[in-house]
């Protein structure tokens, strides 16, 4: 059963701490996407990859997140150091192609909590 | 430029047919529909590309619109099943003539009661 999976599924953690969201996007897809969740904003797309490489991070906070894809089978987002605002579920993403022709299929989310 | 979605929120009964509308105001190149469950993933539902096709799957049809830069998705003889909240993202034209990023609309919330 391929599925995208996201550690951790819960994360709770004081301002200031860094955060570590890892994802296993489905085998033999090339296209990784980090999406965030909030009731205000919507769903917004971070930043994403296509075959490791980084095609767009124009959605991320430059100055406190980072996102990576060290191999085929693992892509991070970091925030350093978090703050209250950054609460929200974030949801990684994994598809074949280009975002025009690409069913997303999305992992369960983790969802943050900064107190 | 996130594209609106309306209405934000609908009441059905088993059984009847909704309409959920998603417009941009930029020229689209694509549609993407998800639909998502309280507390679970969105789950994909179709992909609508220019050129003013219509796709279907099971009852759930969606058209699109390039003209009007708009794309509809039709439930029809909703279930319990399709409750959630349906999401819109949409690709625009660049001036590049490349496409932009996919962006969501804030969601239309379904509830299908019996």
């Amino acid at each position: 059963d391929a599925r995208v999976t996201q550690t951790p599924r819960h994360k709770v953690t004081e301002m200031g701490q860094e955060v570590t969201m890892r994802c296993q996007p489905i085998l033999g897809h090339n296209t990784v996407f980090w999406y965030r969740q909030t009731m205000m904003q919507g769903l917004e797309l971070l930043a994403y990859f296509r075959n490791r490489a980084p095609l767009d991070d124009s959605g991320m906070p430059k100055d406190r997140f980072s996102a990576e894809m060290p191999d085929a089978t693992l892509a991070t987002l970091k925030i350093q150091p978090s703050e209250p605002r950054d609460s929200a579920v974030y949801f990684c993403a994994s598809g074949l192609g280009g975002t025009a022709h690409t069913e997303a299929f999305f992992g369960q989310g983790t969802r943050l909590t900064v107190v | 430029q996130q594209p609106v979605q309306s209405p934000q929120a609908v009441i059905l009964r088993e059984g009847e047919d909704a309409v959920i509308n998603c417009s941009s105001s930029k020229a689209l190149y694509s549609v993407h529909w998800y639909r998502q469950k309280h507390g679970e993933a969105p789950i994909f539902l179709m992909i609508l590309l220019k050129g003013g096709e219509q796709k279907g799957h099971d009852k759930i049809s969606a058209s699109f619109n390039e003209k009007k830069q708009q794309s509809s998705l039709y439930l029809t003889a909703s279930q319990l099943s399709y409750s959630g909240t349906y999401f819109c993202g949409t690709e625009n034209w660049l001036r590049t003539g490349t496409a932009s990023k996919l962006t969501f609309g804030t969601g239309t919330r379904l509830q299908v009661t019996l």
